[in-house]
């Protein structure tokens, strides 16, 4: 069975405070992505990556970054937290293209 | 760019109604077309997949079609049930499998 695995689940922060959210796949998966869903955007690609030590940005790649360390581990990194990243990040392992997508059950992030 | 616009915010239903929600995409090559289901507190999962090739998918009593004519995808299923409740994504596969969605249905199927 595919594994995404997000950590933490839940996560208050401050703003200006640095926060980092971590995912590891088991899959073997060369791509991996971070999403954030609010009402009313679906899930909007924030950065991805085809392999460790690539990061790319998505749509959405404004007050974040991201690191691939390893084939499993993909890290979202809010260097200066706003009000305004409050949402739900979910990160998501996938293989070669048209292949199936594997989300984790996400990360509620609330910054206040 | 590609990307798929979902029209449909929420529908509420009563069990054994009929349900149909419908996208309309761009893109500029040929399509591989999703519908995730979301189920509250989890992370999407692949419904259904719909390609150039098979023009229709079936899973769990679930059909997705796509028209090329139209650039439209639609999900539909014959009698809804509650446990069908939960959001309903579609999506489109672009470069590096990344996936673009639609704002997402909320399906709610009362008793």
């Amino acid at each position: 069975e595919a594994a995404v695995t997000q950590s933490p689940r839940n996560k208050v922060a401050v703003t200006g405070g640095k926060v980092t959210l971590s995912c590891n796949q088991t899959n073997n998966h060369n791509n991996m992505y971070w999403y954030r869903q609010d009402t009313g955007h679906g899930l909007r690609l924030i950065h991805y990556s085809y392999g460790a030590g690539s990061t790319e940005k998505g749509d959405i790649p404004d007050g974040y970054k991201a690191s691939r360390p390893s084939q499993e581990n993909f890290s979202l990194i809010l260097e200066l937290a706003t009000p305004s990243q409050t949402s739900v990040y979910f990160c998501a392992s996938g293989g070669g293209q048209n292949t199936e997508v594997f989300f984790g059950k996400g990360t509620r992030l609330t910054v206040v | 760019g590609d990307s798929v616009t979902q029209k449909q915010g929420q529908v509420t239903l009563s069990e054994d109604d009929f349900l149909f929600i419908n996208c309309t995409y761009s893109t500029t090559t040929y399509p591989t077309l999703l519908w995730y289901v979301q189920y509250l507190g989890q992370g999407p999962q692949l419904l259904l997949k719909v390609t150039t090739a098979n023009n229709k998918g079936i899973s769990r009593g679930f059909e997705a079609t796509y028209d090329k004519g139209t650039t439209s995808f639609h999900l539909q299923k014959a009698s809804v049930q509650e446990s069908d409740s939960a959001v309903y994504f579609c999506a489109l596969v672009s470069n590096y499998n990344v996936l673009y969605f639609g704002s997402g249905t909320k399906l709610t199927v009362e008793p």
